[in-house]
């Protein structure tokens, strides 16, 4: 049972204009969402989180939106920069759980 | 800043040898992870640990062990390694989930030939 899907296995956008990566749940018991970025040969780091508490957090060009009726995120990133090119990764978790649930990953390439 | 260690960035082994991937953290978490990375499939967890010589399976445990000896040192063991086992493993430590989530290390790019 897939409890957080990534459902585009890949995206593609040009150099400057605006990338949306999207994210579904389906445990209406989580609280915190998490995205990590991944570039290969490397393990991921960790970018941007938010509670389920609030419906938008931003950092610089990262902007995670939350909306739990929908039980979907995404993360938008502006404007876009060629070493935003890696597999991004959304995950979940609830209060007092030990560990994180992943999707599948999106691969973003931003093409110059 | 949090370190998580990975012995190896490389490995090649043989079918049938036992593999043993070490990870190592210098921030005194609790909590320790392995999982495995595969095209399509995300990163599925493989054990964890949530204190010393505790261990719980995760997701896809099978043809793996764990031995978590001392609180910075989390190792992942295949018995007897195959082919399918060929993969992206990576080790990741926390101290509590939350907002916070993870501190992954460099990753481990293991072929079994």
């Amino acid at each position: 049972d897939q409890q957080v899907k990534q459902n585009s296995p890949s995206l593609s956008v040009q150099e400057g204009r605006i990338s949306i990566l999207n994210c579904d749940y389906t445990n209406s018991m989580f609280d915190y969402f998490l995205w990590y970025k991944k570039y290969p040969a490397e393990g991921p780091t960790f970018l941007i989180s938010i509670s389920s508490i609030k419906d938008k957090n931003e950092d610089g060009r990262f902007t995670v939106f939350l909306n739990k009726s929908a039980k979907h995120l995404s993360l938008h990133i502006v404007p876009s920069q060629p070493g935003d090119s890696a597999v991004y990764f959304c995950a979940a978790t609830a209060a007092g759980a030990q560990k994180l649930v992943f999707g599948q990953g999106t691969r973003l390439t931003i093409n110059p | 800043d949090v370190k998580v260690t990975q012995s190896s960035r490389y490995l090649v082994k043989r079918t049938g040898e036992k593999v043993f991937l070490e990870c190592v953290q210098d921030m005194d978490h609790e909590n320790m992870f392995w999982y495995r990375q595969d095209p399509g499939l995300g990163l599925r967890l493989i054990y964890f640990s949530y204190d010393v010589k505790m261990k719980e399976k995760g997701d896809i445990p099978e043809g793996y062990s764990v031995s978590r000896e001392k609180k910075e040192r989390f190792s992942l063991i295949l018995e007897s390694a195959s082919t399918n086992q060929t993969s992206m493993y990576l080790c990741a430590s926390s101290l509590r989930v939350g907002l916070d989530g993870y501190t992954f290390g460099s990753g481990t790019r293991l072929t079994v030939v």
